[in-house]
């Protein structure tokens, strides 16, 4: 069975700090997509990636295929970038994680 | 402006009346998508159309029924015999379908049922 998993579920941080967001799958998932669910509902796609490294302003997305692992990395954390991030793998449908809600207090 | 578009953001319906979620997109994409979304568990898929009159049942079609008459519009029913029909429904939609193509999500609606 797909399976991806994120750690933590819950993240608070302050402002500035550097913040890791792992993503941990399953056998039969060649890829991960990243994502970002503002508080009001709505999903960005922020990488999509099946090796190596993606950066984005502040955002850093690597992934490890041998040991089937993904880390989101932000940088000089910001209270806007307070939201949950989703892990969502690709095998023949997305396999979604369960999110990681994100909290940067100024 | 191209995008997707849910409507309305929020719904409120009495237990026993069918519902329809209005799902529209104008990225010229092939498939469309709608998942559920409930507290502390991962977006679940609901139904998926790879092209126009056709539609396939995700993981949690009890209860649902959608259709694809045109390519940009795929509205979602939620009819009474969903059991917990209370979630946050999203709409995506892809290039190609299913997994290997990024997905373009709307920004839902809220859907709560008394």
């Amino acid at each position: 069975k797909n399976e991806v998993e994120q750690s933590p579920q819950n993240l608070t941080a302050q402002e500035g700090e550097f913040i890791t967001i792992n993503c941990s799958y399953s056998v039969g998932i060649s890829a991960l997509h990243w994502l970002q669910q503002h508080p009001g509902g709505g999903i960005v796609s922020l990488f999509m990636l099946s090796s190596g490294k993606k950066k984005h302003g502040r955002l850093i997305a690597t992934i490890n295929i041998q040991e089937k692992h993904s880390s989101l990395h932000i940088t000089a954390s910001h209270p806007r970038d307070s939201a949950v991030y989703i892990c969502a793998g690709r095998a023949q449908k997305l396999v979604f994680g369960q999110g990681t809600r994100l909290t940067i207090n100024p | 402006d191209g995008g997707i578009t849910q409507s309305p953001k929020y719904l409120f319906r009495k237990e026993g009346q069918n519902v329809t979620l209005s799902c529209e997109q104008n990225l010229n994409h092939d498939a469309m998508y709608w998942y559920r979304q409930d507290p502390g568990q991962g977006l679940r898929l609901i139904y998926y159309s790879q092209i126009v009159n056709d539609f396939q049942k995700g993981d949690i079609a009890e209860g649902y029924s959608v259709s694809r008459e045109k390519k940009e519009s795929f509205p979602l029913t939620v009819t009474s015999a969903q059991k917990n029909p209370t979630a946050f429904y999203l709409c995506a939609s892809s290039t190609g379908g299913q997994g290997g193509y990024e997905q373009y999500f709307g920004p839902g609606t809220r859907l709560t049922v008394t």
